[in-house]
């Protein structure tokens, strides 16, 4: 098991509501990154933190938000939830971004009706 | 035309068994190479890295990259059970924040 945490585990919501994931990083790590995977595809990339300033973003609209905090904990919103939201939503934390050192959490499988 | 292909599968093998797992892609500017496992419900584990051309080993597992076709491979020796899980390609230009995913290979090692 990695040390990154995620919360919650599962969540329901409605088109149109908004949406808080929650992330803890690896100790140690300075870095998180936010993934949208969704059933039968590989994780894409939402965006990426580094010392509390996104430092790279995927093709996402800007209704995908994050903020990370001074203890490299992060947290991914979604304002006005689409039903093609509803996916698995892993984050990532590494040192400094690389590949090598990335370790993924658990993910939050959200479920927009 | 997606950055990363790869075969959905599934694929299904006898324990014991030499599987090999692949992945094409487009963009030339990739030199980073990543394998990972997803188990069902989990995130996934990084496998293999590798940087630019060549062969990497670890264990039973092989890496192989060929740039001059666009071409990844994971090679897994004596494959087991516990082996079964969605095997996920993935790159990068320059090893930091975004990284391209395949759509993974779901492997299913037979008893």
């Amino acid at each position: 098991e990695t040390g990154v945490t995620q919360s919650p585990t599962h969540l329901i919501k409605t088109r149109g509501q908004q949406v808080t994931l929650r992330c803890s990083s690896q100790s140690g790590h300075n870095t998180v990154s936010w993934y949208q995977q969704a059933l039968g595809q590989g994780p894409q990339f939402i965006f990426q933190y580094y010392r509390e300033e996104e430092n790279g973003r995927g093709n996402f609209p800007p209704r995908f938000s994050g903020l990370q905090f001074p203890n490299y904990s992060s947290e991914l919103n979604v304002n006005a939830l689409e039903l093609d939201d509803s996916a698995l939503y892993l984050c990532a934390s590494s040192l400094y971004g690389g590949a090598d050192t990335q370790y993924f959490g658990p993910g939050t499988r959200l479920t927009v009706l | 035309q997606k950055e990363v292909e790869q075969d959905p599968g599934p694929l299904s093998v006898p324990e014991g068994a030499i599987v090999s797992l692949n992945c094409t892609y487009s963009n030339s500017a990739f030199q980073y190479f990543m394998w990972y496992r997803q188990y069902s419900r989990k995130g996934p584990e990084l496998l293999m890295y590798t940087y630019s051309s060549g062969n990497k080993e670890d264990g039973r597992f092989t890496a192989q990259v060929d740039k001059s076709s666009k071409y990844i491979s994971l090679f897994i020796r004596d494959s087991q059970p516990s082996d079964s899980a969605t095997y996920l390609c993935a790159m990068s230009a320059d090893n930091f924040n975004k990284f391209y995913f395949g759509s993974g290979t779901k492997l299913n090692v037979k008893p």
